[in-house]
């Protein structure tokens, strides 16, 4: 059975440094795997979608990485700022139909002034 | 483009008893699913459909029922809600073939 880990699961940043959030996976047939943003109180909103042919994938400040054969991904944050706190979610998705998703239990991330 | 939308916001309901969490998109996406958010145990799927008329079972689907007669919406059955429904539940729609997921604001439902 797929199981989907994050660690840290809370993390607490002075604005303006590079992190990483981790997400690692148990099976490595993935189709693909996506980052989530998750504001308290609401809905998530999509980040980035990895392909499993993927390496990794890039919008903005945000770029994410899959290593398929370990199991991993990571989403770097370059220079963070107060808006990015919220809890950060990885999905894995083992078919073409993406709403079938295994999802970790999120990084909360503060990052205060 | 409203996106997804979910109703109701907040619904507070008593053992036994049944209702809808209702469900709609505009985007023309062909996949929708039902998801639950429990603390400590991240987003369980419960329903999901690839089109109009076709629907299958996720990871809990004990206890809800869907159907999906057009592209647009997607309604989600509490038949005989129990308090371990207690949740906030999530719709979600996507392009087929592989996209980005697109999620509504969520139903918190409680069940006493």
């Amino acid at each position: 059975k797929q199981e989907v880990t994050q660690i840290p699961a809370a993390l607490s940043v002075p604005e303006g440094e590079n992190l990483v959030l981790n997400c690692s996976f148990t099976d490595s047939a993935i189709y693909n795997l996506q980052w989530f943003r998750q504001d308290p109180g609401k809905g998530l909103t999509s980040l980035l979608l990895i392909q499993s042919s993927q390496r990794e994938q890039t919008s903005g400040r945000l770029n994410a990485s899959l290593d398929k054969s370990s199991g991993r991904s990571t989403l770097y944050i370059a220079a963070s700022q107060p808006g990015d706190s919220a809890t950060y979610l990885c999905a894995v998705s083992r078919s073409y139909n993406t709403d079938k998703l295994i999802f970790g239990t999120g990084t909360r991330l503060q990052v205060f002034p | 483009n409203a996106g997804v939308t979910q109703t109701p916001k907040f619904q507070v309901l008593k053992t036994g008893q049944s209702m809808t969490l209702q469900c709609a998109q505009d985007m023309n996406h062909e996949y929708m699913s039902w998801y639950r958010q429990d603390p400590g145990m991240g987003l369980r799927l419960i329903h999901y459909s690839v089109g109009a008329g076709i629907t299958d079972q996720g990871e809990v689907p004990n206890g809800y029922n869907v159907s999906r007669s057009t592209t647009e919406d997607f309604p989600l059955r509490l038949l005989s809600a129990a308090p371990s429904q207690t949740s906030v539940y999530f719709c979600a729609s996507s392009r087929a073939g592989g996209s980005l997921l697109v999620f509504g604001p969520g139903t918190r439902l409680t069940v006493l």
